[in-house]
Parts: C-alpha cells; structure tokens; sequence
C-alpha cells in the first residue's frame, strides 16, 4: 500500500520567516495530495489539496507543491505568526474521482512551533 | 468546504460496554464515509469506509466485528465499538466530502 514519509517531525522558526515542510510518497498512483493543520484536541482543518495534474497551488501566505517524477510534495507557509504553531500533516490518496480520494495515507505529522 | 459533525464530542465508558458514534454531512450527501483514529501525538490511521447502503471495507488489522459500521443514509454513519477496553481509548474521527475531503470535529473515548 502507499507510505507517506514526512520531515521534518518538528520545525522552528520566528515569526515573519517561513517554514517547509516536505513530504514523500510510494504509490505513483496517487493522485490527490491535502494538508492539514491540527491544533491540540481539535479536528484536522484541510488548509490546501492539490492533484496531480497540477503542479503547484498558492492560497494567500500558503502553497504547496507537487513534483511527480520525484514523489514528493512540498508545503510552504510564509510570513509565519504565532497562530500558525500546530501540527501539519500531509496525506495522499489515489482516488479515481468523488468521494474515493477520501481514503487518505498520513505522513507522521510536524508540529510547527513560531516564536513571536 | 463541505460541513461534518460528529457525535457525541467526548464519551467515557465502562470495560465490556459499547459506545456508538455518529458521523453526519451537513450540507452534502456523503455516499463514502471514511473513519479514522489518533492515538495521542501519533498520526492519523484509516480504519475503514463507510459506503451507503451496503459493508463498510476495513483496513488491515481492524477487526469488523469490534468496529461496527453502519451507513444507513445519504448523511449519517455511524461507528459502533463493541466490547470496549482500554486499549480502545482514542480520539476517533470521520471524513467526508466530494472534491476535497474535511473532517468531523472527532470524538475523544475513554473507556475505564
């Protein structure tokens, strides 16, 4: 089955810097790539998806990007604030369209830590 | 996004009893539920999906008759953990969504 593998487990920046985090994935059939963001106690809240036919995306101070050949896929957050501080994980599934892309691989996660 | 709620947000049960969660799409019908659990600092683990109106599919090593699925409408799953130990506490969430998939806010069990 697909292995996500994701680095670094823990980040540490100050605020204003930006953080990557990257992942790597077995399965070249994957084709559906989301990050999430989760606070303590809370639920997983999707901050970015991309698909494998596109190969990068940006949503305001948040991208991702997707690089096929190699298997991997990167997040990148810039101008960090303190509300950033979570942990983030990425996941990938290959889903043939609708709901099949639900069925989500987790890398281990990487708890962000933005010092003001 | 699309909106999941989840039932009930905290529960704690005896050794030996069962405990029954609820899973709902508010706001989009969900023929695929997808059920995951968190043990706590680790990752997410897909336990099994929840397909409308016939067996749920487990993942390898989750035993079906302990985690009992059962997707009786367009909006609702439910997970039932049957004969509870212990060893079952976790935090226990479900997914749901048509393009990109979000999750239910989760349910925290603890059995004693």
């Amino acid at each position: 089955g697909e292995n996500v593998e994701q680095h670094p487990s823990t980040l540490s920046v100050q605020e204003g810097d930006s953080a990557v985090i990257k992942c790597t994935y077995s399965d070249s059939a994957s084709n559906y790539f989301p990050w999430y963001k989760q606070e303590l106690g809370k639920r997983p809240q999707l901050i970015i998806d991309i698909r494998s036919n596109v190969g990068e995306k940006k949503d305001q101070r948040i991208a991702v990007t997707l690089n096929k050949t190699a298997k991997h896929f990167s997040l990148h957050i810039t101008e960090t604030q303190p509300e950033d501080s979570a942990v983030y994980f990425c996941a990938a599934s290959m889903g043939a369209g609708g709901t099949s892309y639900g069925k989500l691989t987790f890398g281990q996660g990487t708890i962000l830590t933005v010092h003001p | 996004g699309a909106v999941v709620s989840q039932h009930p947000s905290r529960v704690i049960c005896k050794s030996g009893t069962s405990v029954k969660i609820e899973c709902r799409s508010l706001d989009f019908q969900a023929t695929t539920m997808f059920w995951y659990r968190q043990f706590p600092k680790q990752s997410l683990m897909l336990m099994a999906t929840s397909n409308e109106g016939s067996k749920a599919t487990y993942e390898q090593g989750v035993e079906k008759d302990k985690f009992l699925i059962n997707h009786a409408s367009l909006t609702l799953s439910t997970l039932t953990v049957t004969s509870a130990h212990p060893e079952d506490s976790s935090f226990y969430i479900c997914s749901a969504g048509r393009d990109s998939m979000y999750f239910g806010p989760g349910t925290r069990l603890t059995v004693t």
